[in-house]
């Protein structure tokens, strides 16, 4: 059974400071790793996606990725209250037929 | 563009009732579709997914289904909805392999 394991949170977060998200996982033949913020009640929205190690940015928003250690991680920086959200990290499964397998989200709250 | 249709939003339907919800996506071929659910404060949960028209694969024994009459629409659906079927269910989509899910805007389902 693939696993993707996130801390449920809440990671509470001063304004304009740098909120960190981890995500680790279990599988080490994916290959394409995705981001989601969730807002309550909404469905979830793609904000990032990384398929190579190192860093990719994009706005406020980083993705990590560490192959060798099996974690993949999101930066926001210059937190603002309207990025209090549940952050969806998302793994393919290769040998699924690419199917994501989904953490449990981290909750994360700005406060202004 | 690509977009993603659900409907309806919001359904209230009693115990041992049927169940047909419906998904749509324009603006491309052949996508892979999913069907998800998210029970109150959990993460998401694959239930179907499809790579081609009448080809589905069930991810979690239950007493719904899945079809896929045409190449862009996908359809869940039950004979008899039981209390523990109420959820959040999300229709994605997404074409080729390593490549991100976009999810529809969700039907909120309460089983009475």
């Amino acid at each position: 059974q693939k696993e993707v394991e996130q801390n449920s949170g809440p990671l509470s977060v001063p304004e304009g400071a740098i909120a960190s998200l981890n995500c680790t996982y279990s599988d080490r033949g994916s290959q394409s790793f995705f981001w989601y913020r969730q807002y309550s009640g909404k469905s979830p929205e793609l904000i990032m996606f990384i398929y190579s190690n190192g860093d990719k940015e994009d706005g406020r928003f980083t993705a990590q990725l560490n192959k060798a250690s099996q974690y993949v991680s999101l930066l926001i920086r210059d937190s603002q209250p309207s990025d209090s959200a549940t952050y969806l990290c998302a793994v393919n499964d290769k040998a699924a037929g690419n199917k994501l397998t989904f953490g449990g989200g981290t909750r994360v709250l700005v406060k202004p | 563009s690509q977009t993603i249709h659900q409907w309806p939003a919001t359904l209230v339907q009693p115990v041992g009732s049927p169940l047909s919800l419906e998904c749509t996506v324009e603006g491309t071929s052949n996508p892979n579709l999913y069907w998800y659910r998210q029970a109150a404060g959990r993460g998401l949960q694959l239930l179907f997914y499809s790579v081609g028209i009448g080809q589905i694969s069930s991810e979690v024994p239950q007493n719904l289904s899945a079809s896929r009459p045409q190449d862009r629409q996908f359809i869940l659906s039950s004979k008899k909805l039981l209390l523990s079927d109420s959820g959040f269910y999300l229709c994605a989509w997404s074409v080729g392999n390593n490549q991100p899910q976009h999810f529809g805007d969700g039907t909120r389902l309460s089983i009475l």
